[in-house]
Order: structure tokens, then C-alpha cells, then sequence
């Protein structure tokens, strides 16, 4: 089942600008992940937010996760027209005896040159 | 870093027809494997998951008849969508969990693209 709600739907943003993205869960999770999606290819992981971990950088990328509202935001610093992508949250969580990843609906963000 | 395939990247084939998409795992062994599948511009959604040397746990609301996942071995997990429908049109994409390494970290493939016509 679907878990994760993400906005903005879409974002557009010059070059050298920053884009942020949002994500919010309805349950209990064990891990957040951040994926990356080139149109029509496939997934590439981006970072990973442990549950009991508040904020993460790796490279240009600055993730936050908040327990108590269900939510995490993803922060592209000085934007380049390769980030141009569709960005997706995941939780992980236990299901059916094994843990498993649920994705919110992406952001597809459009980086003009 | 862990590869996964998948083949075909891309397939058209006859409403009525099977077709059978192959996910490997290139240099890791995965006792695990799931399988997604994604409409346009939506997000993924998991159908089922696949370990090697047992059934295939599907997910809610998925024909386990329809979408046959077989895990023969630790690098390989075969989905056939038999009589094919064009609803069935989609892109699917699996991704394998590494035995060898931390719990979490799945490697996903470069997705199959179905046109059922």
C-alpha cells in the first residue's frame, strides 16, 4: 500500500536554486529512503534516515525526518539541470514478516538551465 | 556497487499472450526479490514479494494467477504476467535485497516496459 504523500506534486526551479520536497506518512516506521527516478529508468538511492535520526547530508542532498509528524523533507542544494528527476520517499516498515518499502507519490522537479 | 538486470528493458506483446520478465542479481547473491510496478507518472507499487526457494508473498489486491513470480535461484526471480490484458500494460521493476549486507538496502533494476496491444 501506498504510505507516503509527497509535495509539491511537481516544482520547477532555475539553476543554482534550491528545491525542497516534502513527504508525510501515516505509521510507525523503521527507516525513511529518498530515491531518485531519470523518466522512464530506474531507481537510484539517494540516502537513507534511520527512525531515530533527525537530519542527514550526503553530497548536495540534506534530508529531515520529524517522528512526531510523520514527515520528512529533501533539500537539493545548488540545483543543476542533471537533478532534473522525479523524487520519491519510502518507508520501511515490517510487513508480512519482512521489511518492506512503501513510496509516496514522487515530485518531479524540472531544473531550467 | 550491487547491479541488478532486468530483461526485457522493454516488450510489446498480444492481448492474450505471457510474458516473462527476468530479474538478476549480477554480483550479490538476494535471498530476497520484490517486484513493482509503476503506471505513468505514478508512483510504485509493490505486488509482491519474492524469496528464494518459497512461495511469493503477493500483495493485497494482486492475482497471484495472473502475475506468476517463480525464485529459482539467489540471483534470479522470473515475473510472467500470463494473458496479458492491456490494463496490464505498465513499467515493472524489481529490486534484490543483498544477503551479505544490512537489512535495508535493496538494489533495484532498470525496469521492463509492457505494451500489451
Amino acid at each position: 500500500s501506498q504510505q507516503g504523500e509527497e509535495d509539491p506534486q511537481a516544482l520547477s526551479i532555475q539553476e543554482g536554486e534550491n528545491a525542497t520536497m516534502n513527504c508525510s506518512y501515516k505509521t510507525s516506521i523503521n527507516n525513511l529512503q529518498w530515491y531518485r527516478q531519470n523518466s522512464g529508468r530506474g531507481l537510484v538511492h539517494l540516502i537513507l534516515i534511520r527512525s531515530n535520526e533527525r537530519e542527514k547530508h550526503s553530497g548536495r542532498l540534506r534530508v529531515t525526518l520529524d517522528t512526531s509528524k510523520k514527515s520528512s523533507s529533501l533539500l537539493i542544494t545548488a540545483s543543476r539541470a542533471a537533478d532534473t528527476a522525479s523524487y520519491f520517499c519510502a518507508t520501511e516498515r515490517l510487513r508480512s514478516n519482512d521489511y518492506k518499502l512503501s513510496f509516496g507519490a514522487g515530485t518531479t522537479v524540472t531544473v531550467r538551465a | 556497487g550491487a547491479v541488478v538486470s532486468q530483461h526485457p528493458s522493454w516488450v510489446i506483446c498480444k492481448s492474450g499472450t505471457s510474458v516473462k520478465i527476468e530479474c538478476r542479481s549480477l554480483d550479490f547473491q538476494a535471498t530476497t526479490m520484490f517486484w513493482y510496478r509503476q503506471f505513468p507518472k505514478q508512483s510504485l507499487m509493490l505486488m509482491a514479494t519474492s524469496n528464494e526457494g518459497s512461495k511469493a508473498t503477493y500483495e493485497q489486491g494482486v492475482e497471484k494467477d495472473k502475475f506468476l513470480i517463480n525464485h529459482a535461484s539467489l540471483t534470479l526471480s522470473t515475473l510472467t504476467v500470463t494473458s496479458a490484458h492491456p490494463e496490464d500494460s505498465s513499467f515493472y521493476i524489481c529490486s534484490a535485497r543483498d544477503q551479505g549486507s544490512r537489512r535495508y538496502e535493496q538494489y533495484f533494476g532498470p525496469g521492463t516496459r509492457l505494451t500489451v496491444t
